[in-house]
C-alpha cells in the first residue's frame, strides 16, 4: 500500500518569497493534515481537512498561510510571503474517517528560508 | 488547554538495557493518547495508542505504555533496547475532531541514544 506522498523534499527561499507544498493522501482518507515541526519541537496543527472542507484551522497564520484540497484528494499548503521563522519541516498526514483511526505521516517537506 | 509534557529531551542507554520514556498529559476528558517514532529524515510512525479498556498497551517492535490516569501519565517502555531504537519519540493526546484521531497535540519529544 502506497503511503502519503510529499513534494518537494527540500526547499530553500528566501524571506517574502512565497512556495507551495504538495501532499497525496493514502488512497479513500477522508481526512488530511498538515503539520509544521520546527526543530526541537514537536509537530504543530496547521490544518484538518474532512473530504474537501475544512475542520480546523484555529492555528493556522491566515495572514500568510493557505491551504486547499480541491475534489477532496490532493492538497496544497502555500506560504505567501515567507519569514524566516517559518523554516521547518511540514508533514502531512491522513487518516479515514472516524472513531480510533490513525494518522500516517508523509516524509515532510524541509523548508528553509534565508 | 490541553497539553503535553516530555520531561527527558535526551535519554542514553546501553543496548540490551531496558528504558522507560515519560510523558504527562492534560486534557479535560478521556484523553485518546499516542506515541509515535521518528528516524531522521523519515515521517512518524506510529508504535501505539490508547482509546479505552486494558491499560496496558502494546505497541510494534516491543514497546509498550501503561495509561495512568491518576498520575495523568502514558510512559512507553521497552526491556531491552536495541541500536535500531536510536531515533526521537513523541508522545501525543487526540483531540476528536470530525470523528478521526490525527488532530493531535505533540509533545516536545526525547531523542533516545543508544551505546554500544
Amino acid at each position: 500500500e502506497a503511503g502519503v506522498a510529499q513534494s518537494p523534499r527540500y526547499k530553500i527561499i528566501e524571506k517574502r518569497q512565497s512556495v507551495a507544498f504538495w501532499c497525496n493522501p493514502i488512497s479513500g482518507h477522508a481526512t488530511l493534515y498538515w503539520y509544521q515541526q520546527i526543530l526541537g519541537q514537536g509537530p504543530k496543527l496547521l490544518i484538518q481537512f474532512q473530504n474537501n472542507g475544512v475542520v480546523d484551522d484555529s492555528q493556522l497564520p491566515k495572514d500568510r498561510f493557505s491551504a486547499e484540497r480541491l475534489k477532496g484528494v490532493d492538497s496544497t499548503l502555500k506560504i505567501q510571503p515567507a519569514k524566516l521563522e517559518d523554516s521547518a519541516v511540514y508533514l502531512c498526514a491522513s487518516s479515514f474517517q472516524g472513531m480510533h483511526t490513525e494518522a500516517f505521516f508523509g516524509q515532510g517537506t524541509r523548508l528553509t528560508v534565508v | 488547554a490541553q497539553s503535553v509534557t516530555q520531561p527527558d529531551i535526551h535519554i542514553t542507554v546501553s543496548e540490551g538495557a531496558s528504558l522507560e520514556l515519560r510523558c504527562n498529559y492534560s486534557y479535560g476528558a478521556t484523553p485518546y493518547l499516542f506515541w509515535y517514532v521518528q528516524s531522521p529524515g523519515q515521517g512518524l510512525q506510529l508504535l501505539l495508542k490508547y482509546f479505552s479498556g486494558d491499560t496496558l498497551v502494546q505497541g510494534i517492535k516491543g514497546f509498550e505504555a501503561e495509561f495512568k490516569r491518576s498520575q495523568s501519565s502514558f510512559n512507553l517502555r521497552k526491556p531491552s533496547v536495541h541500536w535500531s531504537d536510536a531515533a526521537e519519540y513523541f508522545c501525543a493526546v487526540g483531540a476528536n475532531y470530525g470523528g478521526s484521531q490525527g488532530n493531535l497535540i505533540f509533545g516536545k519529544g526525547t531523542k533516545l541514544s543508544v551505546k554500544p
